[in-house]
């Protein structure tokens, strides 16, 4: 089973400020193979990212995914008040599919 | 864009089976793979596992042997039965869909979980 470890664990930031978040794999996720997602509280978690950097439909070009192999990172580029929330990131390159931790980004 | 709907029984007593169904509107069920989620309350999300229509599924060894995911074409729905809960099986548990798409080498791969249900709060308590 691969372990997706997400760091930090809260980002504390103000509106307009640059987030990134890493998430790192316990071994190497394969073909890229890695999905992010935001949760606000009481919602279902949004799919922003697959396939390491492809935006899913609808989602504003200010997040933006990279990484390979066994670090991967998720950069919002300009914070917008809505994008305070959980971030997650998930991996289907082998089962079990599995999620890191999260990381919290406060104001 | 594909509409999803958990129901099922919000409490539920331990060592008994919950059960619970996705219905799917704006969509066939024959065009999606099809996931099933959970998350503790305020905790992280775990896969429990996924169905397509052909019969192929795959489930998370973790509650493999607790778990059966199926099908009913005709109502466009699909659910989850979980045996021999307990209280660490408290938790909102949502239904998706898994995208299939085709990356950049042509390979067709079963992704992410793109369209979601709001979820639903199951409770294992006595």
């Amino acid at each position: 089973e691969i372990v997706l470890t997400q760091s930090p664990g809260t980002l504390s930031l103000s509106p307009g400020e640059r987030a990134t978040l890493s998430c790192r794999a316990s071994q190497a996720v394969g073909s890229s193979y890695l999905a992010w997602y935001q949760q606000k509280p009481g919602q279902a978690p949004r799919l922003l990212v697959y396939g390491a950097f492809s935006r899913a439909t609808g989602i504003p070009d200010r997040f933006s995914g990279s990484g390979s192999g066994t670090d991967f990172t998720l950069t919002i580029s300009r914070l917008e008040p809505e994008d305070f929330a959980v971030y997650y990131c998930q991996q289907y390159g082998s089962s079990p599919r599995t999620f890191g931790q999260g990381t919290k980004v406060e104001i | 864009q594909v509409h999803l709907q958990e129901s099922g029984p919000g409490l539920v007593k331990p060592s008994e089976t919950l059960s619970l169904t996705c219905t799917v509107s704006s969509g066939s069920i024959n065009d999606y793979y099809w996931s099933w989620i959970r998350q503790p309350p305020g905790k992280g999300l775990e896969w429990i596992g996924y169905i397509y229509y052909s019969g192929k599924s795959d489930y998370n060894p973790s509650l493999k042997s607790r778990v059966t995911i199926s099908m009913d074409t005709s109502k466009n729905q699909f659910s989850l039965m979980l045996s021999s809960v307990t209280a660490a099986d408290t938790a909102v548990y949502y239904c998706t869909t898994v995208r299939y798409y085709y990356d950049n080498n042509g390979h067709g791969v079963l992704g992410p979980f793109d369209y979601w249900g709001q979820g639903t709060l199951a409770i294992v308590s006595s």
